[in-house]
């Protein structure tokens, strides 16, 4: 079955400090892989997108993924986390007109 | 450009009361529509998607009715509310089919008394 893993339910991390969202995904054939975000009581923005070709790719606000087909993987990075960073965290998957979202991953900045 | 709107965006309803939140979009044609449900602390929970006018396909089977009596207006709906109802309901819109970026609007966040 396709699913979609987000192994950390709350991260915490020090403000100027890097910062790694881990996703794994479990799908027959190559995905599409997505990561957005959600401020509190909004809807989820579209941070970056994986569809094919270079397997770093960047995103807005200064995020970047990287697509690891052999850990089944596409983990969110950031080098200096801002406090206005914290919010929550999803990573998606599509494939075959079918597209999955993790469970999340909230993160929260420390000053 | 594309925008997207949900209202309302708090509502708060007796239980066994009729429901109808609406999604509209603005800027694109013949989108693929979504509605989803977050409960707290959990991800998305797919409940329906059209691909077109009059299309819908119900992904969770459930209290809940959806409706797409225009091209770009999606509608969610509730003959009877149960407390189970409760949580953050979500439209977003695609274009083309549904591996591509999938676009949210902000959201209503509905209670049950």
């Amino acid at each position: 079955a396709q699913s979609v893993t987000q192994p950390d339910i709350h991260i915490t991390v020090s403000e100027g400090a890097s910062l790694e969202l881990r996703c794994n995904y479990s799908y027959g054939a190559t995905p599409y892989l997505f990561w957005y975000v959600q401020s509190p009581g909004q809807g989820l923005q579209l941070l970056l997108k994986y569809f094919s070709g270079d397997t770093l790719v960047q995103g807005i606000k200064g995020f970047e993924a990287e697509f690891k087909r052999s850990q089944s993987s596409f983990n969110l990075r950031k080098p200096s986390v801002h406090w206005s960073d914290a919010a929550e965290y999803f990573c998606a998957v599509a494939s075959n007109n079918d597209m999955r979202f993790g469970a999340g991953t909230r993160l929260t900045v420390k000053p | 450009s594309q925008t997207i709107h949900q209202w309302p965006a708090t509502l708060v309803q007796p239980v066994g009361s009729p429901l109808s939140l609406e999604c509209t979009v603005e800027g694109t044609s013949n989108p693929n529509l979504y509605w989803y449900r977050q409960a707290a602390g959990r991800g998305l929970q797919l409940l329906f998607y059209s691909v077109g006018i009059g299309q819908i396909s119900s992904e969770v089977p459930q209290n809940l009715s959806a409706s797409r009596p225009q091209d770009r207006q999606f509608i969610l709906s509730s003959k009877k509310l149960l407390l189970s109802d409760s949580g953050f309901y979500l439209c977003a819109w695609s274009v083309g089919n549904s591996n591509q970026p999938q676009h949210f609007g902000d959201g209503t966040r509905l209670s049950i008394l």
